[in-house]
């Protein structure tokens, strides 16, 4: 069975400070990963996922297969940064599989 | 292009009562996936559809159901409505898969009391 796990709820930091969100997960296979977020009175939107490498809003997340993570990292936070963030995953196997969330995480950034 | 929309926004049942919520999903998009968020358990999967087809299924009891019609537009129906169903339901539609990106729609409240 698939599992993705954010092991915290809340996190707070100041503008400028560097951010890590953590996110394992548990999978036998090669799954797709993906970051969602959700500002305030915001739709649910996709972030990144791993497959494209991209950096998005100065976000950058790293599949590390050995430790079964996505950690989700920018090196100076924003204000606007503050969001709820979901890491999600969906296994490689063709269409007939679907996408599992973990629980989320709150991204405080304060003045 | 049109996001996709949820109908109805809110809604306020009673227990025993049922729902059905409609979704419509982005033009061109033919995977419709549907999900329960609460607090307590976060994003929960109840099932995608693909060319009126039940493709997946989470793990829900079968008081919840759902449909797809030719247009793509899905509903989801709740019967039996208990406390516990009280949730924002959250509707996502992609073009062929939900390995691909999901677009959300604002989701529908239901309280149920």
């Amino acid at each position: 069975a698939q599992r993705v796990t954010q092991p915290e709820k809340l996190l707070s930091v100041f503008k400028g400070a560097p951010v890590e969100l953590k996110c394992n997960y548990s999978y036998s296979g090669s799954p797709e990963l993906f970051w969602y977020v959700q500002y305030s009175r915001q739709r649910l939107q996709l972030l990144l996922r791993h497959i494209s490498r991209e950096s998005i809003k100065g976000f950058t997340a790293d599949l590390n297969k050995g430790e079964t993570s996505f950690h989700l990292k920018k090196p100076f936070a924003q204000e606007e940064d503050s969001a709820m963030y979901y890491c999600a995953l969906s296994p490689n196997t063709g269409a007939n599989s679907k996408l599992t969330f973990g629980k989320g995480i709150t991204l405080s950034v304060r003045p | 292009k049109a996001g996709v929309t949820q109908t109805p926004r809110y809604l306020i049942k009673t227990r025993g009562q049922q729902v059905t919520l409609s979704c419509s999903p982005i033009s061109g998009h033919r995977s419709v996936s549907w999900y329960q968020q609460t607090p307590g358990q976060g994003l929960q999967f109840l099932f995608e559809y693909f060319s009126e087809t039940q493709r997946n299924k989470g793990n829900f009891p079968g008081r919840f159901s759902g449909r797809q019609f030719s247009n793509s537009r899905s509903e989801m129906n709740v019967s039996t409505l208990e406390l516990g169903d009280s949730a924002l339901y959250l509707c996502a539609s992609s073009l062929l898969s939900s390995q691909e990106t999901q677009y959300f729609g604002p989701g529908t409240r239901l309280l149920v009391l």
